[in-house]
């Protein structure tokens, strides 16, 4: 079956401007989270949502936003990027939660310039 | 506050030999731990896991041991192989109070080189 798939993998964005990254989960998975990752920082939780809800949300600016559509596809926005917004954004898909661990995508790969 | 720490950005092991990887925790609501694997322009891959109530869980050459009087936890892999090369990343479930919203909060990660 097809994984996790992250559109797009890589993205040149300037300061000042706003992305949109998308992310398909695998089929019958209803939870999808996404996680920044930055050198030496590891991953950090942004937000989790199930059901077209949103039900965690990590320590991140208000600039990060997120949405599920009905068919748990997901997307995160970032508005306003800054030059630390640059990143390797994941996003993992399980059933309904993190019990048997995720399934994470390839990553989008975020560079501000 | 970083509630997972792997202290040890890297580690190096010969091909054959055991590699075990650390990671301590803070957070005494963690009741599920995991372990990642990540290669370069990949996603993190699902490893092994362990619920808080056990204190060992084995698949094939992996292991992971949970201390939980030292909040201390361990990855074995043993033989050791070059494909293992890889960043690890340990990471742990947390449930709230209300029982069904999950979050993972994650280690910075280990980068283990297998030398052949």
């Amino acid at each position: 079956k097809a994984g996790v798939t992250q559109t797009p993998r890589y993205l040149i964005k300037t300061r000042g401007q706003q992305v949109t990254l998308s992310c398909s989960p695998i089929s019958g998975h209803r939870s999808v989270s996404w996680y920044q990752q930055t050198p030496g920082q590891g991953l950090q939780f942004l937000f989790e949502y199930f059901s077209e809800t949103q039900r965690n949300k990590g320590n991140f600016p208000g600039r990060f936003s997120g949405r599920q559509f009905s068919n748990s596809r997901s997307e995160m926005n970032v508005s306003t990027l800054e030059l630390g917004d640059s990143a390797l954004y994941l996003c993992a898909s399980s059933l309904a939660g993190p019990f048997q661990g995720y399934t994470f995508g390839s990553g989008t790969r975020l560079t501000v310039v | 506050d970083q509630q997972v720490k792997q202290n040890s950005p890297s580690l190096s092991v010969q091909e054959g030999r055991i590699s075990i990887l650390n990671c301590d925790y803070t957070n005494s609501m963690f009741d599920y731990f995991l372990w990642y694997k990540k290669y370069p322009a990949e996603g993190p891959t699902f490893l092994i896991s362990i619920s808080s109530i056990k204190d060992k869980n084995e698949d094939g050459r992996f292991t992971v041991f949970l201390n939980k009087s030292a909040k201390h936890l361990s990855l074995h892999i043993v033989p050791s192989q070059p494909g293992d090369s890889a960043v690890y990343f340990c990471a742990a479930r947390e449930t709230n109070s209300g029982g069904s919203n999950y979050k993972l909060t994650f280690g910075k990660g280990t980068l283990l080189t297998v030398n052949p």
